[in-house]
């Protein structure tokens, strides 16, 4: 089967820094993205991770590690516009498979 | 990645009836698209994988003759949802693969 795994829910104060993880057993890994999803809208795209290590794009960065099949997305300095639903999502064969998701609350 | 269209973006239909949903690759000549639905506060389920000039690929689950999808062009997929019922509302995506995963608008289904 296919197992991707984020938090349901977090909550952070606007300028502060926030961690979402995500933690995948999948039959085959060919990547794996983080999007941003708000309420009726499609996905967004944030970032794509295929190798170990940190990608870093402004105030948002993504790590994976592989051999652990887990990921993270950190948020720095957060505004309220970033409350939204985060989604992380493994690439297996062709076919993009999505985790839980997040949603996150940013406060002021 | 590719220009995506999907229409209509909301739609309320019956229940019993059958309703058609339209994905479009405008700028990239697809084989290749994926649908998706999302039910509210949940996250994207893959449905299926429609595949030009051939039969879709449904995941395990999902039941193939009431949600037939169609892909006879290389830029059009759709998906029609039969026999419509209230637990069929939900929001349905598409998403065409080129360079990474482009995404339509979404269509939100009422089933009433």
């Amino acid at each position: 089967g296919q197992n991707i795994d984020q938090p349901t829910e977090m909550t952070a104060t606007e300028g502060a820094i926030v961690q979402i993880n995500c933690t995948y057993q999948t039959s085959g890994f060919n990547g794996l993205f983080w999007y941003q999803q708000h309420a009726g809208e499609a996905p967004t795209f944030l970032s794509y991770n295929v190798l170990d290590g940190l990608e870093e794009k402004g105030r948002f960065s993504s790590f994976l590690s592989r051999s652990k099949g887990y990921s993270y997305l950190l948020l720095k300095e957060l505004q309220m516009k970033d409350s939204a639903s985060y989604l992380c999502a493994v690439i297996n064969t062709d076919k993009l498979i999505f985790g839980t998701g997040t949603r996150l609350q940013v406060f002021p | 990645g590719a220009v995506v269209s999907q229409h209509p973006s909301w739609v309320i239909c019956k229940s019993g009836t059958s309703v058609k949903i339209e994905c479009r690759s405008l700028d990239f000549q697809a084989t290749t698209m994926f649908w998706y639905r999302q039910f509210p506060k949940q996250s994207l389920m893959l449905m299926a994988t429609s595949n030009e000039g051939s039969k879709a690929t449904y995941e395990q689950g999902v039941e193939k003759d009431k949600f037939l999808i169609n892909h006879a062009s290389l830029t059009l997929s759709t998906l029609t949802v039969t026999s419509a019922h209230p637990e069929d509302s939900s929001f349905y995506i598409c998403s065409v693969s080129n360079y990474g995963y482009t995404f339509g608008s979404g269509t939100r289904l009422t089933v009433v």
